[in-house]
């Protein structure tokens, strides 16, 4: 069965820390690979999205890097602020004929003040 | 642009009544979605569609019924509600490539469902 795995599930970190999470999926027969960050209450929001070509792509703060033979996506935040404090969640495309993504758990970062 | 837009926002039903939830989308994407997603057990897809006129079961389609007669729209029924479809339900779209390839997914706010 394809899966993703989120861990940690949460993290609390001061502000201004460097933070990795990691995302890990079961076959590496995928086509691409979505981080997203979903707010208490609301819906999701594209954060980053890696081609199964690419090694990673770059948003502001955010570094998203992809490492398909070892089924390892991480998503690196640099100098974290409490407006990072959400949920994020990775998803991927796997090789299958429904084209839908298969979503990880998520991992509930909080960044204090 | 407002992207992917669903209605409503939050519905209380009783247990054996309809619904359908509207999902609408501006982008001329061809592949639409939908989740549920329940706390511990993250999101999972409902039904999907690859185009107009085209739609699939997904991973828990009991209980749930769509239709794409435009690009635009993928509203999703519920024949009869039970309380074990309380849950918040997210609508999804995004650009097809060749291959069978989706590009970046957008989603909308979501609409939250309790049934009683």
């Amino acid at each position: 069965k394809q899966e993703v795995t989120q861990i940690p599930a949460a993290l609390s970190v001061p502000e201004g820390e460097n933070l990795v999470l990691n995302c890990s999926f079961t076959d590496s027969a995928i086509y691409n690979l979505q981080w997203f960050r979903q707010d208490p209450g609301k819906g999701l929001t594209s954060l980053l999205l890696i081609q199964s070509s690419q090694r990673e792509q770059t948003s502001g703060r955010l570094n998203a890097s992809l490492d398909k033979s070892s089924g390892r996506s991480t998503l690196y935040i640099a100098a974290s602020q409490p407006g990072d404090s959400a949920t994020y969640l990775c998803a991927v495309q796997f090789h299958t004929g429904r084209r839908a993504l298969t979503f990880g758990s998520g991992t509930r970062l909080q960044v204090q003040p | 642009n407002a992207g992917v837009t669903q209605t409503p926002k939050f519905q209380v039903l009783k247990t054996g009544q309809s619904m359908t939830l509207q999902c609408a989308q501006d982008m001329n994407h061809e592949y639409m979605s939908w989740y549920r997603q329940d706390p511990g057990m993250g999101l999972r897809l409902i039904h999907y569609s690859v185009g107009a006129g085209i739609t699939d079961q997904g991973e828990v389609p009991n209980g749930y019924n769509v239709s794409r007669s435009t690009t635009e729209d993928f509203p999703l029924r519920l024949l009869s509600a039970a309380p074990s479809q309380t849950s918040v339900y997210f609508c999804a779209s995004s650009y097809s490539e060749a291959a069978g390839v989706n590009t970046e997914a957008f989603f909308g706010q979501g609409t939250r469902l309790t049934v009683v």
